[in-house]
């Protein structure tokens, strides 16, 4: 069964400082893997697509990993704003088409 | 850049009213569109694949006549939640995908469904 693991499951930080989320996956085969930030009430907006031949991927302050080997994936948050706060979600997309698997995400909470 | 319209945002009504939701994207061509939906903490679960022209594909345990799904065009899906009830309640999301499998998928801001 293709799943996809993050951790942790909520975060808590203070402004200014860095964090790491992670992704394991167990989908396969592999086709991409996706970085998505959600706001609260709102939808999903992509951060970073990583395809196998990439190891790494940054848009702004965000900045994504991938280990295809052992199906690891990470991001990196650099220098934290309040803005940061949501839900990010790592989703994975195996070559069968556009079928997404979705992690549960990990709940970023930035405070002052 | 390529954005997905969904509307409403908000919808609050009485026990079996039947509730349709419009999904359009504003730049770009979809013949494929996705409705999702999501609890509160919880990751977006796929319902169903909207196809244009043809059939939905409806995900195991989704009734395809509860949620009555037409894509009419290259840019509209719409969701129809009949004879909703308050276990209906959820946050709907729905998403169309740039062409090409490595382009983002592009998410509407979803409809909060309160049925009382």
């Amino acid at each position: 069964k293709n799943q996809v693991e993050q951790s942790p499951q909520s975060l808590i930080i203070l402004e200014g400082k860095n964090c790491t989320l992670q992704c394991n996956y167990t989908v396969s085969p592999f086709s991409n893997l996706r970085w998505y930030k959600q706001d609260t009430g709102r939808g999903p907006v992509s951060l970073t697509i990583m395809t196998f031949s990439e190891n790494t991927k940054s848009n702004g302050r965000y900045t994504a990993t991938l280990d295809a080997d052992t199906k690891q994936s990470s991001l990196h948050i650099t220098a934290s704003q309040l803005s940061d706060s949501a839900s990010y979600i790592c989703v994975v997309t195996s070559n069968s088409g556009y079928a997404l698997n979705f992690g549960k995400g990990t709940s970023l909470l930035v405070t002052p | 850049g390529a954005v997905v319209s969904q509307h409403p945002s908000w919808v609050i009504c009485k026990s079996g009213t039947s509730v349709k939701i419009e999904c359009r994207s504003l730049d770009f061509q979809a013949t494929t569109m996705f409705w999702y939906r999501q609890f509160p903490k919880q990751s977006l679960m796929l319902m169903a694949t909207s196809n244009e022209g043809s059939k939905a594909t409806y995900e195991q345990g989704v009734e395809k006549d509860k949620f009555l799904i037409n894509h009419a065009s290259l840019t509209l899906s719409t969701l129809t939640v009949t004879s909703a009830h308050p276990e209906d309640s959820s946050f709907y999301i729905c998403s169309a995908p740039s062409e090409g499998v490595n382009q983002p998928q592009h998410f509407g801001d979803g409809t909060r469904l309160s049925i009382l």
